[in-house]
């Protein structure tokens, strides 16, 4: 099965930039999405087809996807974006969705 | 407005049959490209999606756990079913709808609040 590695967690101080990996093997061929996902509610698309941003998302929020790594980027870190973030393809060879294992992100 | 709503029974038995109904609005199944996922997330785990059916009433499941599931739509009571058989305690999950737009496919944009099935005897 098509594997998403992501770090189990990053600590980072409030108004500081916190950088969220995802690993997949021909990541090049594929668009990466990334949820947030905070304690007891549903995930939230915060960014779409490597760094497009869906109405609603601050500008602090940003990706990139290069090699076989994608990276979801947070500036200016804040209290609230404490949360679990889990990277995310559509693989079309086998025609399903694959979650990466989520990071915890952790606002010292 | 967009929304989803998940419903289904909190707690089944092994061996069981899951029935989970996605009740949606703000949006129809018939128009192209869209589409409506079921997607789950164990307690304290990882997210994993589980199946999808869209608006050609095309499905679509997770290699690991197709002989359990079947999908189906109804697009007159804009409703999603998914059936999983055979149930076991490692099944026990949040159980999430979720919606794919014509310009975001492959991915997710709306979610339901997601409903919790527990599996015990």
């Amino acid at each position: 099965s098509y594997v998403l590695t992501q770090t189990p967690s990053v600590s980072v101080a409030p108004g500081k930039t916190a950088r969220i990996t995802c690993g997949g093997d021909k990541f090049g061929s594929k668009s990466v999405h990334w949820f947030q996902q905070r304690p007891g509610q549903a995930p939230v698309l915060v960014i779409s087809y490597d760094s497009d941003r869906p109405s609603g998302i601050p500008e602090r929020f940003s990706g990139s996807n290069s090699g076989n790594t994608a990276t979801l980027t947070i500036s200016r870190v804040e209290a609230g974006d404490e949360a679990d973030y889990y990277c995310q393809v559509w693989h079309s060879g086998r025609d399903e969705a694959v979650f990466g294992g989520g990071t915890k992100l952790t606002v010292l | 407005q967009v929304t989803l709503k998940e419903s289904s029974p909190a707690l089944l038995k092994p061996t069981q049959t899951l029935t989970l109904t996605c009740t949606f609005s703000g949006f129809s199944l018939s128009t192209s490209g869209m589409s409506v996922s079921w997607i789950r997330q164990p307690p304290g785990k990882a997210l994993e999606w589980l199946a999808l059916v869209d608006w050609e009433d095309d499905k679509y499941y997770t290699t690991s756990l197709k002989t359990r599931l079947t999908i189906s739509r109804d697009t007159s009571k804009n409703q999603v079913v998914l059936t999983m058989a055979n149930m076991d305690p490692v099944d026990t999950a949040t159980y999430y709808c979720a919606r794919s737009a014509p310009n975001l496919r492959g991915t997710f944009d709306y979610w339901g609040q997601g409903t919790l099935v527990t599996v015990s005897s």
